[in-house]
């Protein structure tokens, strides 16, 4: 089955404390992208990934790390999470190009104590 | 990035049909008008896209104004399944602006049985 998958789907932690949320996507697809959505202010775009070893910034980067040494992963990584970063977080994929649909996991709920 | 405009709610009854519109009055030629809807505690789900022509598929119609600068979402028979967060987005075919993507906060449509 095509899918989006995110692990973990819940998750409770500290301040400060190192964290990464995957993302994996079995669709062979080479564009990847993290949101966060929050109440009243939609779905935000983190970071983006054209293909392997490719990154940018999208609408609100700051306090996120990405990576994409492999084209099914792109995880996101909170070296230092902070209570403002507790969110709903989405993993989309798609093939290459605006004439193709965006594939959504499942989210992944974040709270930062 | 081109920015879409949508109404932040609107009502329809059960197996009428629904109009959902969005205004992109700075989308430029080469910009995809793309359609998700989010249900209740999922992510979002592809609905339809297109360029200049009308479009059809199994979930709905697409209606792009002659300018391009408005379009519409037609779901022609509203079911209670069909309420959720609807949104529209624009994505550049230039270069790589097929990446940074702008949600904005959709419309909720409330179906009533």
């Amino acid at each position: 089955e095509a899918q989006v998958t995110q692990n973990p789907r819940y998750l409770i932690t500290v301040t400060g404390k190192k964290l990464t949320v995957t993302c994996s996507q079995n669709m062979n697809h080479e564009y990847m992208s993290w949101y966060r959505q929050d109440p009243g202010l939609g779905l935000r775009q983190i970071y983006y990934s054209m293909n392997v070893e490719v990154t940018d910034k999208g609408d609100v980067p700051e306090g996120y790390k990405v990576s994409r040494k492999e084209k099914r992963n792109f995880p996101l990584i909170l070296e230092s999470p902070s209570p403002n970063q507790t969110s709903l977080y989405f993993c989309a994929s798609s093939l290459q190009g605006a004439n193709y649909e965006q594939y959504f996991g499942p989210g992944t709920r974040l709270t930062v104590t | 990035d081109a920015k879409t405009t949508q109404p932040n709610s609107m009502e329809s009854n059960e197996e009428e049909p629904v109009h959902l519109p969005c205004n992109h009055s700075t989308i430029s030629g080469t910009d995809y008008i793309h359609w998700y809807r989010q249900l209740p505690s999922q992510g979002p789900e592809y609905v339809i896209h297109g360029l200049t022509s009308n479009v059809n598929n199994r979930m709905a119609s697409l209606a792009i104004a002659e300018d391009r600068k408005s379009s519409t979402l037609i779901l022609h028979r509203a079911t209670l399944r069909d309420a959720a967060v609807y949104y529209c987005i624009l994505r550049g075919a230039g270069g790589t602006s097929y990446g940074k993507l702008t949600f904005g906060q959709g419309t909720i449509l409330t179906v009533h049985p």
